[in-house]
């Protein structure tokens, strides 16, 4: 299952309302999480089964979708948010990442 | 408090093999499956497979079959990476995480639990 997501980057202000996108190439139910990496640091995760949020994740994050087309969603961006996002799937093995969407500063 | 806790820093020669650890405290080891997933410097990051903590069974990404073995120490709460042939490709910080195998006693949240990271680097 080949995983595409979208953007590659991203450029925003503090505050602003991000969307980062992925498409699975056929459906993966729910399986699906996003992950936040910052340099230097193990990744994190902050929503899982496409809609979860981890517990200890601001509620800025949301995720939705199911199928093949999900969605990452991030409001009020705060400045520790500027990171890189990874969508992975764990429907079936092998697993996948997204390509990443590094988000920066504008 | 629950931890993965990996091996330091390896550098290897084209050729040679690495092993990394990661150990696990704080929870039921063999309730979960541990993953390896590696970035390579400028790239993403990437799955490399799983192992089974309570059978030992393994998946491991078309790419890596054959050169990478996965296994684990269940006395010591412990999983180990292990890559072969290394090439300079292989440069990368290897992460291990965790994710539940069976709910029954916890709840599944992805890969909920990671190790610091080992950075592995391949040069003559």
């Amino acid at each position: 299952i080949q995983m595409t997501q979208s953007p590659s980057s991203l450029s925003a202000s503090v505050g602003d309302r991000v969307t980062i996108t992925c498409r699975a190439s056929q459906g993966i139910r729910r399986d699906l999480g996003w992950y936040q990496h910052k340099p230097g640091k193990a990744p994190k995760v902050l929503i899982y089964s496409a809609t979860s949020l981890q517990s200890g994740v601001p509620s800025r994050f949301s995720g939705s979708g199911s199928g093949t087309n999900f969605t990452l969603s991030i409001s009020g961006l705060q400045p520790e948010d500027f990171a890189t996002y990874y969508c992975l799937h764990d429907y079936n093995y092998p697993y996948t990442f997204g390509q990443g969407t590094k988000l920066e500063i504008k | 408090q629950v931890q993965l806790v990996q091996s330091e820093t390896e550098v290897k020669k084209p050729g040679a093999s690495v092993k990394v650890s990661c150990q696990a405290s704080g929870y039921i080891f063999t309730d979960y499956y541990i993953q390896w997933v590696r970035q390579a410097p400028g790239h993403g990051l990437e799955w490399m497979g799983r192992i089974n903590l309570s059978s030992g069974g393994t998946f491991y990404a078309d790419k890596f079959e054959g050169r990478v073995s996965m296994t684990r120490d269940t006395a010591i709460s412990t999983a180990y990476l292990e890559v072969s042939s290394l090439n300079s490709d292989d440069t990368a910080v290897y992460y291990c995480a965790r994710r539940v195998m069976t709910t029954e006693y916890d709840p599944y949240k992805g890969f909920d639990v990671w190790g610091q990271g080992t950075t592995v680097i391949v040069s003559s």
